[in-house]
């Protein structure tokens, strides 16, 4: 079974600056999906990138980008010019490349993100 | 607006009792889920299903049922609450490319 590790329980960055958020993961599979879902405190749960492993290009969303190394079965998120509206709790989650059953998604157990004026 | 619509938001029970948390969607996804949050877990899948008549357990199965007979409905049934019940439950819709959620439901069983 697939397992998603977030080692950061809670994160806190400035306005305007950057941070990084880590992901690893744990799989024999070579083809599959990585996802960074946001979860504000409204709490509803909002895609914020997502990553092809058969793709060597880091994903990219205007001020959310990844570092995706497939050998070492790394997923970081790094947000730019952080935002107030940043704050949220982050997760990771993993999804075979497989159809049928394989569709659903293992979570990470998620970092808190604190952005400070 | 095209989405996963769950009711209700809010529900709190009684030890004992039943009910049915309702989801929907208007994107005719074949693959349909369930998951609860609890601090510190982050989210676990409950049951999913990959089409109408077809459902299988998740991480967490026990104590909850799950049907599928159309393409647009998945409801969760929790048949005797339990304390250990209390939690926040989304249900989700997607497919290849991405997933939808729905708004969730915090229930809390007393």
């Amino acid at each position: 079974a697939q397992t998603v590790t977030q080692s950061q329980p809670e994160m806190s960055v400035q306005e305007a600056e950057t941070v990084t958020l880590s992901c690893t993961y744990d799989t024999s599979e070579s083809d599959y999906y990585l996802f960074w879902y946001k979860q504000p405190p409204s709490r509803q749960m909002i895609l914020v990138i997502r990553q092809e492993a058969y793709k060597q290009q880091n994903a990219t969303e205007n001020r959310f980008s990844v570092n995706f190394q497939k050998a070492a079965k790394s997923f970081s998120l790094k947000i730019s010019d952080s935002q107030l509206g940043d704050a949220a709790m982050y997760f990771c989650a993993y999804r075979s490349g497989l159809g049928g059953s394989n569709y659903k998604l293992t979570f990470g157990k998620g970092t808190l993100l604190t952005v400070n004026p | 607006n095209a989405g996963v619509t769950q009711t209700p938001k809010f529900q709190v029970l009684k030890t004992g009792q039943s009910m049915t948390l309702q989801c929907a969607q208007d994107m005719n996804h074949e693959y349909m889920s369930w998951y609860r949050q609890d601090p510190g877990m982050g989210l676990r899948l409950i049951h999913y299903s990959v089409g109408a008549g077809i459902t299988d357990q998740g991480e967490v199965p026990n104590g909850y049922n799950v049907s599928r007979s159309t393409t647009e409905d998945f409801p969760l049934r929790l048949l005797s609450a339990a304390p250990s019940q209390t939690s926040v439950y989304f249900c989700a819709s997607g497919g290849f490319y991405g997933y939808t959620f729905g708004s969730g439901t915090r229930l809390t069983v007393v």
